[in-house]
């Protein structure tokens, strides 16, 4: 089946420095992919929504200048949380689906742990 | 603003017997429905889901019944099994699905003892 790989699972890091998180489709063509953000003990809340080639739109109170999200090809998107603070602590998760596939075959990534010290 | 609420953080169940997972939803355009699980360390993975034009679908142990009139939906796994054991997350789309675009509940932790 259709398989997607985020990356890094778990990151800390300072205050201030910008981190990125990859999420690439192993054996499909991710022609849209979604990021999603959960706070503990919150819903999985979407964020963007990535369309390869063309830029992110993002959904209403979530700073794009923030969270920069590229997705260059139809294998990889990237989130880089820029100049990171403790608020930004969290726990990121993306998925991806084909051009002509419906809700029901999303493929979700595991999962990021930031950790904004 | 959640529109999209489980309202259960867990659910104890033994092994052979139903559980019943429920999930309440706010905004009526809402018309595609699903239901995902999730085991720690991987993301979630697609279960069942039901359009709004029915009430009740069926897919071996798992059922999802909707309610339109009160915007409310549920999960039934029978028998429970010892391998349901997850986090379940209740998500709602509009227009069928067709944009992959979710609003997901804050998920049921289940666990299932032998």
């Amino acid at each position: 089946g259709a398989v997607v790989s985020q990356h890094p699972s778990w990151v800390i890091c300072k205050s201030g420095t910008s981190v990125k998180i990859e999420c690439r489709s192993l054996d499909f063509q991710a022609t849209t992919m979604f990021w999603y953000r959960q706070f503990p003990k919150q819903s999985l809340m979407l964020m963007a929504t990535s369309n390869e080639g063309s830029k992110a739109t993002y959904e209403q109170g979530v700073e794009k200048d923030k969270f920069l999200i590229n997705h260059a090809s139809l294998t990889l998107s990237t989130l880089t949380v820029t100049s990171a603070h403790p608020e930004d602590s969290s726990f990121y998760i993306c998925s991806a689906r084909t051009r002509s596939s419906g809700a029901n075959v999303l493929t979700f990534g595991a999962g990021s742990r930031l950790t904004v010290l | 603003d959640q529109q999209v609420k489980q309202n259960s953080p867990s659910l104890s169940v033994q092994e052979g017997r139903i559980s019943i997972l429920n999930c309440d939803y706010t905004n009526s355009m809402f018309d595609y429905f699903l239901w995902y699980k999730k085991y720690p360390a991987e993301g979630p993975t697609f279960l069942i889901s039901i359009s709004s034009i029915k009430d009740k679908n069926e897919d071996g142990r798992f059922t999802v019944f909707l309610n339109k009139s009160a915007k409310h939906l549920s999960l039934h796994i029978v028998p429970s099994q010892p391998g349901d054991s997850a986090v379940y997350f209740c998500a709602a789309s509009l227009f069928g699905g067709s944009w992959g675009k979710l609003q997901f509940g804050a998920g049921t932790q289940v666990v299932v003892t032998p």
